[in-house]
């Protein structure tokens, strides 16, 4: 079974800090990763896919296979990067429905 | 920049009575989804829908739910009788491509079931 893993629920840094927030998956076959954000009172969206292997508001994320991770990170956090973060796991590239992990709530501190 | 649109942003029901869920996906998707948020909990996939049929549904999505796209705008979820534990945010997405999934999320519904 499928099953994506964020330890952390809540992560509070200071500005100017460096963020990780971690994410771990179980999957056999391989899979696409990706980090989807909501920001306060607006919707889930995509922040950034690991296919795409790009920089998304600073943010970048590599998938590890051997570590089974795929954890997100900023050198500089910013304040209006506080939010709620989700790693999201697809079983294959095409239509399939995305699994989840429970999100951690980065708090970032002026 | 077009957004997938869900009504209404609340619905309170009584415990047994049916709700309908809708959603207005990205005009040129194909490919529709609902999932579900209980508080506190994980995002989780109840439903995907393509080409006028149920292409994959989780073991949440039992006989009590149904989805439909009555027309070539709408898509919608009915809950025929809610249950208490079906008190959620209910999200609709949707994806253009098959080869590239990303997924648009809507605002979402939250039921509150009493």
């Amino acid at each position: 079974a499928q099953r994506v893993t964020q330890p952390e629920k809540l992560l509070s840094v200071f500005k100017g800090a460096p963020v990780e927030l971690k994410c771990n998956y179980s999957y056999s076959g391989s899979p696409e990763l990706f980090w989807y954000v909501q920001y306060s009172r607006q919707r889930l969206q995509l922040l950034l896919r690991h296919i795409s292997r790009e920089s998304i508001k600073g943010f970048t994320a590599d998938l590890n296979k051997g570590e089974t991770s795929f954890h997100l990170k900023k050198p500089f956090a910013q304040e209006e990067d506080s939010a709620m973060y989700y790693c999201a796991l697809s079983p294959n590239s095409g239509n399939t429905p995305l699994v989840f992990g429970k999100g951690t709530r980065l708090s970032v501190i002026a | 920049e077009p957004e997938v649109t869900q009504t209404p942003s609340h619905q309170v029901t009584q415990m047994g009575q049916e709700v309908i869920l809708r959603c207005v996906p990205i005009s040129n998707h194909l490919y529709f989804y609902w999932y579900r948020q209980i508080l506190g909990q994980k995002v989780e996939f109840l439903v995907s829908f393509y080409n006028n049929e149920i292409s994959e549904k989780s073991e949440i999505f039992d006989d009590q739910f149904s989805v439909e796209r009555p027309d070539g705008s709408n898509f919608t979820l009915k809950i025929r009788s809610t249950k208490l534990e079906d008190s959620a945010m209910y999200f609709c997405a949707s994806s253009r491509s098959a080869s590239k999934n990303i997924q648009y999320f809507g605002a979402g519904t939250r039921l509150s079931v009493l």
